[in-house]
């Protein structure tokens, strides 16, 4: 099983432009988590989904919409990057609730400039 | 005031330390967890645990349901522990339900 991927690792992207983070899982889980990570600071909630059709607002949802068509799949994407967006995003998954344990990417860092 | 504390920040520490990082939280939970990030790497988890204590080779994570307290453990501390700590808490309940709430993490840095 390869777990959780995303792609890409790094990108950097100009103001104003779009992009769509991609998140892939294999382990048939449920439930499926788009943080960002901002230095100094803990993980923050972007958008979360318990189900294929299924997705809600996290803490942060500004600035970014998700989709969830397939259990495997839940693309982040990104309208009108700003620079306020420059962070590490991680995509989790967990088979049931937060209560189970969740599996995390690898990681995409991206920069606004 | 943040749901979940951790402290130290930061701590260094010379191999062969035992060291202890905490974790506050204010919330009701059903589960702690403790997560490790290694620089430029991605995020594991170390433990979930909602009562008592669990040991996984030198880590050892405890919890005090009642104090709302939670402590991960490092024995003998090698350079390899150095990473980001970070204790996440899960309620099913309110507006916690199905997410994880984090702490900003502990950096550990282990000197030989």
């Amino acid at each position: 099983n390869a777990g959780v991927t995303q792609t890409p690792k790094f990108r950097i992207l100009k103001i104003g432009q779009s992009m769509t983070l991609q998140c892939a899982q294999d382990m048939n889980h449920n439930y499926m988590y788009w943080y960002r990570q901002d230095p100094g600071m803990g993980l923050k909630l972007i958008y979360y989904s318990v189900g294929a059709g299924i997705t809600d607002k996290g803490e942060v949802p500004n600035g970014y919409n998700v989709s969830r068509s397939t259990t495997e799949d839940f693309p982040l994407r990104l309208e009108l990057a700003a620079p306020s967006q420059t962070s590490v995003y991680f995509c989790a998954s967990s088979y049931y609730a937060a209560y189970n344990e969740q599996f995390f990417g690898p990681g995409t860092r991206l920069t606004v400039l | 005031k943040n749901e979940v504390e951790q402290s130290p920040q930061n701590l260094t520490a010379q191999e062969g330390e035992f060291i202890t990082i905490n974790c506050s939280y204010s919330v009701g939970i059903s589960a702690l967890h403790w997560l490790q990030q290694h620089p430029g790497g991605g995020i594991v988890s170390l433990f979930m645990l909602s009562s008592g204590k669990k040991k996984h080779g030198r880590l050892i994570a405890t919890i005090n349901i009642q104090e709302k307290h939670s402590s991960l453990h490092i024995t003998a501390s090698h350079p390899r522990d150095s990473a980001v700590y970070i204790c996440a808490v899960s309620s099913s309940s309110g507006e916690y339900g199905n997410k994880l709430v984090f702490g900003a993490g502990t950096i550990l840095r282990v000197k030989s």
